[in-house]
């Protein structure tokens, strides 16, 4: 499959401050969907993004489905220590045979009180 | 229901040995994947079933592994002759027609001695 970079790599950051992170690619993907996974977990959906330009806002999460279709980006707004874990991008090109995500390398996210 | 299940959750084996896991997808989901994970990484596909269909194979699936969806429902992976180097979280994940999203399980942890 087609690697996500995703950045940055890990994040430290205080309770209360807001949080960015992107992933980019160099094929376009037809969805755009965004997980958080706590450790020995599985990947829990997020927020997904089915159109290019799309903006889509779950709670305190902001995520959007870049023009180009080859990029996207999450934001948290005033995080607090529950957002610790990884955060995962995936897309899906939705092949003629099937729908295998290729997801990016995650972002590794501390909140400390 | 209560989401994607997957049994054992946790798997210790010696290496030659082989290993079977399970996978209940949502109850609405004709589409069933099957993903590994390896420290550091993102998921990666392994192979896709629509209803007991097996639609699409992945490189990384070898010839010790099989799946197999023989109702439609639940699904088995099955990894014969185990190495050390399938030591690996196995992950399963479902979707409906209606909707391209993916959703997880909480996996299996598979430690090969």
């Amino acid at each position: 499959g087609q690697q996500l970079n995703q950045s940055p790599q890990s994040m430290f950051i205080q309770e209360g401050e807001d949080v960015s992170m992107n992933c980019t690619s160099s094929s376009i993907f037809n969805t755009w969907l965004w997980y958080k996974q706590d450790p020995g977990e599985g990947p829990v959906l997020l927020i997904a993004l089915y159109k290019a330009g799309e903006l889509t806002s779950n709670g305190r999460l902001t995520a959007q489905f870049g023009i180009t279709r080859k990029d996207s980006f999450l934001n948290i707004s005033a995080s607090i220590p529950s957002d610790v874990g990884i955060y995962f991008c995936a897309g899906d090109q939705t092949s003629n045979s099937g729908y295998a995500l290729n997801f990016g390398k995650g972002t590794s996210l501390l909140v400390t009180p | 229901d209560t989401g994607v299940s997957q049994d054992p959750r946790h798997k210790i084996t010696k290496r030659g040995q082989n290993v079977t896991f399970r996978c209940d997808p949502i109850s609405e989901h004709n589409r069933l994947y099957w993903y590994r994970q390896t420290l550091g990484q993102g998921p990666e596909f392994l192979t896709y079933f629509q209803n007991e269909a097996q639609l699409e194979k992945s490189r990384l699936l070898s010839d010790r592994f099989s799946a197999e969806r023989p109702k439609g429902s639940f699904s088995t992976l099955e990894i014969q002759r185990t190495e050390q180097g399938d030591s690996a979280m196995y992950l399963c994940a479902s979707s409906s027609d209606r909707q391209e999203t993916q959703y997880f399980g909480p996996g299996t942890r598979l430690l090969v001695l």
